[in-house]
């Protein structure tokens, strides 16, 4: 069955330290992205993709930056973690449909949940 | 840029009684809506979507939701709630990228 899977899934790093999140679909979906998930505020996005090579900022992408290489991955690095970035972080995936960018069902990993001290 | 406000942050229901988990939203545009339900340690699965068409959209595991434009609604309903309907649900609405709502936490009480 197809999947999308995330890595680690608990993670505990230190302020200023470089960290990378994976995240590997097997869908072959052409659209991911990347939320953080805090108390109070539901999802947020942070980056997402619409294709190889292609990359862009959401809502709360400071801090953040991805790249896509290719359709499987979308990995997450935080180029310099902060406290303020300890979240639950969660990838999703989906396909681009005639409904455009927007009705497509999103498929969900299993989330990292990242402590940064 | 296109809002969701889910009206409650938790509700508490018995089983067997209704579920009502209130959805408001805010489109300049036709929106795309969607109702997702997330388990303890896991992550969000789809529970029902409206894109076009009939605005009574029916998911799964009994659950349904009425997209009302004259209200900018799409309140989430379930008949009788179950035991294993405890879960976080959240609301969400797609213009382009899609933006959540905090969240609602039901508990089912027996």
């Amino acid at each position: 069955d197809a999947e999308i899977t995330q890595s680690p899934r608990h993670k505990i790093t230190e302020t200023g330290r470089q960290v990378t999140l994976a995240c590997h679909q097997t869908w072959n979906h052409n659209n991911m992205f990347w939320y953080r998930q805090d108390l109070g505020h539901g999802l947020r996005l942070i980056h997402y993709s619409y294709g190889v090579q292609d990359t862009n900022k959401g809502e709360v992408s400071d801090g953040y930056s991805v790249s896509r290489s290719n359709t499987e991955d979308l990995p997450l690095t935080l180029e310099s973690a902060a406290s303020s970035q300890t979240s639950v972080y969660f990838c999703a995936s989906s396909e681009s449909t005639g409904l455009g960018q927007g009705g497509e069902t999103q498929y969900f990993g299993p989330g990292t949940r990242l402590l940064v001290l | 840029a296109q809002s969701v406000t889910q009206l409650g942050s938790h509700v508490s229901v018995s089983e067997g009684a209704l579920v009502l988990l209130r959805c408001n939203y805010s489109s300049s545009v036709p929106p795309y809506l969607f109702w997702y339900v997330q388990y303890p340690n896991q992550g969000l699965q789809l529970l029902l979507k409206y894109t076009t068409g009939a605005t009574l959209v029916k998911g799964i595991n009994g659950f349904e939701a009425e997209f009302k434009k004259s209200e900018t609604s799409f309140h989430l309903t379930k008949p009788s709630a179950h035991m294993s309907d405890a879960a976080e649900y959240f609301c969400a609405v797609s213009v382009g990228d899609m933006r959540f709502g905090a969240g609602t936490r039901l508990t089912v009480k027996p």
